[in-house]
């Protein structure tokens, strides 16, 4: 079964700094799905960003852009120019191709994003 | 696009009562999704149905648990008899298809005292 880690349980970044949040996981598979989704405090899930294993370009969504390093099973969240709206959690997730997605989503515990204005 | 829409938003509950959980997926997603969020455990699956049926339910934590998909436009999940262990958000997801991502309800916060 796949794992995904984030060891950051909480970060804090000025207004208008950069921030990176971490994860990794495991996987022996070779062609997957990764995500990022953002929880703010109303709780709703909201899509942030995503990556296609078999790609190596990072993906970029405006200011939010991922370092993916495949060998290394690292997935970096970057968030430029952090806004007041950004704060909330973080959660990496991972979704096999295998079985027909069955597996859905598995998700890392999450980051706690505060914005120190 | 209305999103996944679930309801109740909150629910308050005694233990031994029975509990429904209920969802409207994005319409022509086949794949939907229950998940359950704690602090101790984070985001878990609880089960998943392809075209209206069940693939996979081994994230179900005991026999209390059980849902449902009668149509591909409802689904419910069901607790008989609720205990307080069970107090979590509850999250209900659909996808068009393996490739996409999940697209999330706003949860239903479950309180069983």
């Amino acid at each position: 079964a796949q794992t995904v880690t984030q060891s950051q349980p909480e970060m804090s970044v000025q207004e208008a700094e950069t921030v990176t949040l971490s994860c990794t996981y495991d996987t022996s598979e070779s062609d997957y799905y990764l995500f990022w989704y953002k929880q703010p405090p109303s709780r709703q899930m909201i899509l942030v960003i995503r990556q296609e294993a078999y790609k190596q370009q990072n993906a970029t969504e405006n200011r939010f852009s991922v370092n993916f390093q495949k060998a290394a099973k690292s997935f970096s969240l970057k968030i430029s120019d952090s806004q007041l709206g950004d704060a909330a959690m973080y959660f990496c997730a991972y979704r096999s191709l295998l079985g027909g997605g069955a597996d859905g989503l598995t998700f890392g515990k999450g980051t706690h994003l505060i914005i120190q204005p | 696009d209305a999103g996944v829409i679930q309801s109740p938003r909150h629910e308050v509950t005694e233990m031994g009562q029975e509990v429904t959980l209920r969802c409207k997926p994005i319409s022509g997603h086949n794949s939907l999704f229950w998940y359950r969020q704690t602090m101790m455990r984070g985001l878990e699956l609880l089960i998943y149905f392809n075209n209206n049926v069940p693939i996979d339910d081994s994230g179900m934590p005991e026999d209390r648990f059980s849902a449902k998909m009668p149509n591909a436009s409802f689904s419910t999940l069901k607790i008989q008899p609720s205990e307080p262990r069970d107090s979590a958000v509850y999250f209900c997801a659909s996808s068009p298809s393996q490739l996409s991502p999940l697209h999330f309800g706003n949860g239903t916060r479950l309180t069983v005292t």
